[in-house]
């Protein structure tokens, strides 16, 4: 079956970078695109961007002005979601989701989320 | 991007049908963007509900279904069961594929 494992908890200080990792498997991993969507303590859900595993595409979300970085490895079938420049703001989990690829967006797989604290 | 719209709460009691509607424009919902909905309950990860606007994954309960008129779509849950009471989200595109979300509802099962 699908499975998305992701990245322990980080602390970093603000202004730092932090990557987080997430290793799928029982699929075909360059089939799909892997998003990140990270939810604040007691908010919504916010989309940050998404990788095309299978030719490397990216788009991302123009509400981190250039401080997101989605990359991935396809001999490990692992997605990497680096964040710099960090704040306090950026204290959220972070999720991998995988998609259908059907028309509309269709997360159908997540992993199991990464909390990442900023604080000095 | 603005966030797609939908109301902070919805209850209803044991056996009800409850609506969530998602809110968006011409560009995203409107734009016949299939729009798909997560179920998430309290520390866990969302879970995929609603896909193509209408569609459920395999092995969901047929008690969640999914619409959508104009600007504006709905996810109905009927036959409203205690294991309900979690937190919805819609999600579409709004174009060059750029996902956004709805803010969330909340709902209580009296």
């Amino acid at each position: 079956q699908v499975q998305l494992v992701q990245s322990g908890a980080e602390v970093k200080k603000p202004g730092a970078s932090v990557k987080v990792s997430c290793k799928a498997s029982g699929y075909t991993f360059t089939y799909h695109t892997m998003n990140w969507v990270r939810q604040a303590p007691g908010q919504g859900l916010e989309w940050m961007g998404w990788i095309n595993a299978g030719n490397g595409n990216t788009r991302y979300s123009q509400n981190f002005q250039g401080r997101v970085t989605i990359t991935v490895d396809t001999s490990a079938t692992t997605t990497y979601m680096e964040l710099s420049s960090l704040r306090a703001e950026d204290t959220t989990v972070y999720y991998c989701a995988r998609d259908l690829g059907l028309p509309g967006p269709a997360f159908d797989s997540w992993g199991q989320g990464t909390l990442v604290s900023v604080s000095s | 991007q603005s966030a797609l719209t939908q109301p902070a709460s919805v209850s209803g009691s044991p056996g009800q049908s409850i609506t969530i509607s998602c809110t968006g424009s011409s560009s995203d919902v409107g734009s016949y963007n299939p729009v798909s909905w997560y179920q998430q309950h309290p520390g866990k990860a969302p879970k995929l509900i609603i896909y193509e606007g209408k569609n459920r994954p395999s092995g969901l309960s047929s008690r969640f279904s999914g619409s959508r008129s104009g600007n504006t779509a709905s996810l109905t849950i009927s036959g409203l069961q205690a294991e309900d009471e979690a937190e919805y989200y819609c999600c579409a595109y709004a174009g060059r594929s750029i996902v956004i979300f709805g803010g969330g509802t909340k709902v209580t099962v009296l």
